[in-house]
């Protein structure tokens, strides 16, 4: 049974500051990989995906890796603002049209 | 990408009522799934919306509480029935992409407190 796990579970950090999240997962056999944003109380919004063959995927300020061998996955968010502030979230997915099995979340207090 | 309206963005309900949260997707996906978070927590999956035919439910959850329909390719409602001040929670309606990356995609949730 696939299980995710994100640690920190919360973090804070000054301004300006570089920051990397951790997304563990423990089979290796997936699909692809997904990093999600959260504000309270509100839906997920897609940050990246990484296809299971691939080792990066970068959007702005985002860089997203994957080694799917270790079944490891880090965010890394470059100079953080205070709009960075949510609930990160790591997703896998086993197959195509396989259901995506959530981590918990890191929780992310950027600090003005 | 597909983009989700889902309605209510938020509800307060009696116990013992049944509030439908319905889904509509701007294009035609191959799947849905509705998801619940309660507070505090991570996503967990209720089901698997299919068209045309019955719903697949993931372990813990079953159609009479929570049925589901998918009359096509673009719209699917879930059913929070005889709720009880457990079912508060954000429920959240997910399509996979068309497409080589199928990518997943969610809605903005529905916030339900039940009192």
């Amino acid at each position: 049974k696939q299980e995710v796990t994100q640690i920190p579970a919360a973090l804070s950090v000054p301004e300006g500051e570089n920051l990397v999240l951790n997304c563990s997962f423990t089979d290796s056999a997936i699909y692809n990989l997904q990093w999600f944003r959260q504000d309270p109380g509100k839906g997920l919004t897609s940050l990246l995906l990484i296809q299971s063959s691939q080792r990066e995927q970068t959007s702005g300020r985002l860089n997203a890796s994957l080694d799917k061998s270790s079944g490891r996955s880090t965010l890394y968010i470059a100079a953080s603002q205070p709009g960075d502030s949510a609930t990160y979230l790591c997703a896998v997915r086993r197959g195509r049209d396989d259901k995506i099995i959530f981590g918990k979340g890191t929780r992310l207090h950027i600090l003005p | 990408s597909a983009v989700i309206s889902q309605k209510p963005s938020r509800d307060i309900c009696q116990r013992g009522t049944s509030l439908t949260i319905q889904c509509q997707v701007d294009s035609q996906v191959t799947m849905m799934f509705w998801y619940r978070q309660q507070p505090g927590q991570s996503l967990t999956l209720i089901a698997t919306a299919n068209q045309g035919s019955e719903a697949t439910y993931e372990s813990g959850f079953v159609i009479d509480k929570f049925p589901i329909s998918r009359p096509n390719l673009t719209f699917s409602t879930l059913t929070v029935s005889n709720m009880s001040p457990e079912d508060s929670s954000i429920y959240l309606c997910s399509v996979l992409s068309w497409g080589r990356n199928t990518e997943a995609f969610f809605g903005q949730g529905t916030r339900l407190t039940v009192v």
